[in-house]
């Protein structure tokens, strides 16, 4: 069945470092990809997406691109701050009406 | 425009009892979704409702329900609680379908 992979944390960095997040899927079809953070204490807030092959998604700095050939959906920030230490979650959308599939989370820990 | 809001925020409950989640959905939204989260097994999906409707089911037992309302506010009942039901329950409304979901701040439930 389809499935979402994020390499394990937790991811520990220092202010101002260049952040990579692993992802990558397997499908059938076309799904949709984002990527959500989480705060301690509060759910999930859709941080990026993108629906189809080639696409870049970027909000706040961080970005990520869909690759379809590599299948991927990667997540990059050139210069991470303390306020972005959270937990961030890849996942896909195998088509519209269907449940979102998350991959485990991986926690992103910065320091000053 | 409120978000999604869950109550109650927590809840301790004995094993072998019930418990009844509340879901109050982003005005407009009329699907709502709810996932369990788990330190092990992460966001695993539990069902959705769509205009009072059950649309899509993930792989739990009969233990979990849910319904929906005519104002598509939701709720959720775990019957016969065991100390594996603990976790963090999150609901997320959507407003159109692959639109992004929109998560509440959790409902945690711990079963002792």
């Amino acid at each position: 069945g389809d499935s979402v992979t994020q390499m394990e944390g937790p991811v520990t960095l220092s202010e101002e470092a260049f952040l990579t997040i692993n992802c990558t899927y397997t499908a059938t079809g076309y799904p949709s990809l984002f990527w959500y953070v989480q705060y301690p204490g509060e759910g999930l807030q859709l941080l990026l997406k993108a629906t189809k092959a080639d696409d870049k998604g970027s909000n706040k700095g961080f970005e990520a691109t869909y690759r379809k050939e590599t299948t991927s959906f990667h997540l990059e920030k050139g210069s991470v701050q303390v306020s972005d230490s959270a937990v961030y979650f890849c996942a896909l959308s195998p088509q519209a009406g269907t449940a979102l599939i998350f991959g485990k989370g991986t926690t992103l820990s910065v320091s000053s | 425009k409120a978000g999604v809001t869950q109550t109650p925020r927590y809840l301790i409950k004995t094993r072998g009892q019930q418990v009844t989640l509340s879901c109050s959905p982003i005005s407009g939204h009329r699907s709502v979704s709810w996932y369990q989260q788990t330190p092990g097994q992460g966001l695993q999906f539990l069902f959705e409702y769509f205009s009072e409707t059950q649309r899509n089911k993930g792989n739990f037992p009969g233990r979990f329900s849910g319904r929906q309302f005519s104002n598509s506010r939701s709720e959720m009942n775990v019957s016969t609680l065991e100390l594996g039901d603990s976790a963090l329950y999150l609901c997320a409304s959507q407003g159109v379908d692959n639109s992004p979901l929109h998560f509440g701040n959790g409902t945690r439930l711990t079963v002792t």
